[in-house]
């Protein structure tokens, strides 16, 4: 069963344009929504990430919003640039109190052409 | 990937071949993951350790996988008989309170591995 469903597999953005990239959850024990940014050659690297008490946050153009009914969460990315293009993973952190395990979305392929 | 060093990072080995894979914070942690790579099933965690002690390995596909952790400093993942299936391109990854007071965990460069 997978436990964290991404959508879509690939996005292509014109420069300037927003990304939106979604994430749906099953277990409501999952307390840390992360979002990580690959780059080809690289491992990936922590962008932005949300608790489930906030229902949005925003770090420059990066902004998660957070929907816990829904158990859904989403990556927004405004006015795109092409150094932006990179995959894009989701995860959730547990469950339970103390487990930092993380499971990932199978990624999205953003490229944001100029 | 500021924290871990892999080695290798790219290994070219034939079917039936041990192969070592190797990680080495470089940054105080408490926490070492080990996750797989493929284009199918995305990024698997196989195995994560706390204070050098595995504490789950419900993620390592067969026996064939086995992983170490003799000191804080140094971990091994081991393939025994290596298999072509077994390509992909496996991380390293800690959790530092030194390096970040939540629950990011630093990725390290990676080590391609193919089997022929």
């Amino acid at each position: 069963q997978q436990q964290v469903k991404q959508s879509p597999q690939s996005l292509i953005v014109q420069k300037g344009g927003i990304s939106i990239i979604n994430c749906a959850y099953e277990n409501t024990a999952f307390d840390y929504f992360p979002w990580y940014q690959q780059f080809p050659g690289k491992g990936p690297a922590l962008l932005i990430a949300i608790r489930p008490d906030v229902s949005e946050k925003k770090e420059g153009r990066f902004t998660i919003s957070f929907n816990k009914s829904a158990k859904q969460f989403s990556l927004h990315i405004m006015d795109s640039q092409p150094g932006d293009s990179a995959t894009y993973f989701c995860a959730v952190l547990g469950p339970g109190a103390g487990s930092y395990q993380l499971t990932f979305g199978k990624g999205t392929k953003l490229s944001v052409i100029p | 990937d500021a924290g871990v060093i892999q080695s290798p990072r790219h290994e070219v080995t034939e079917m039936g071949q041990e192969v070592t894979l190797r990680c080495k914070p470089i940054s105080g942690h408490d926490y070492l993951f080990w996750y797989r790579q493929t284009m199918m099933r995305g990024l698997e965690l196989l195995i994560y350790f706390n204070n050098n002690v595995p504490i789950d390995d419900s993620g390592m596909p067969e026996d064939r996988f086995s992983a170490k952790m003799p000191n804080a400093s140094f971990s091994t993942l081991k393939i025994q008989p290596s298999e072509p299936r077994d390509s992909a391109v496996y991380f390293c990854a800690i959790r530092s309170g030194e390096l970040s007071s939540y629950n990011e965990q630093f990725f390290g460069p990676g080590t391609r591995l193919t089997v022929l």
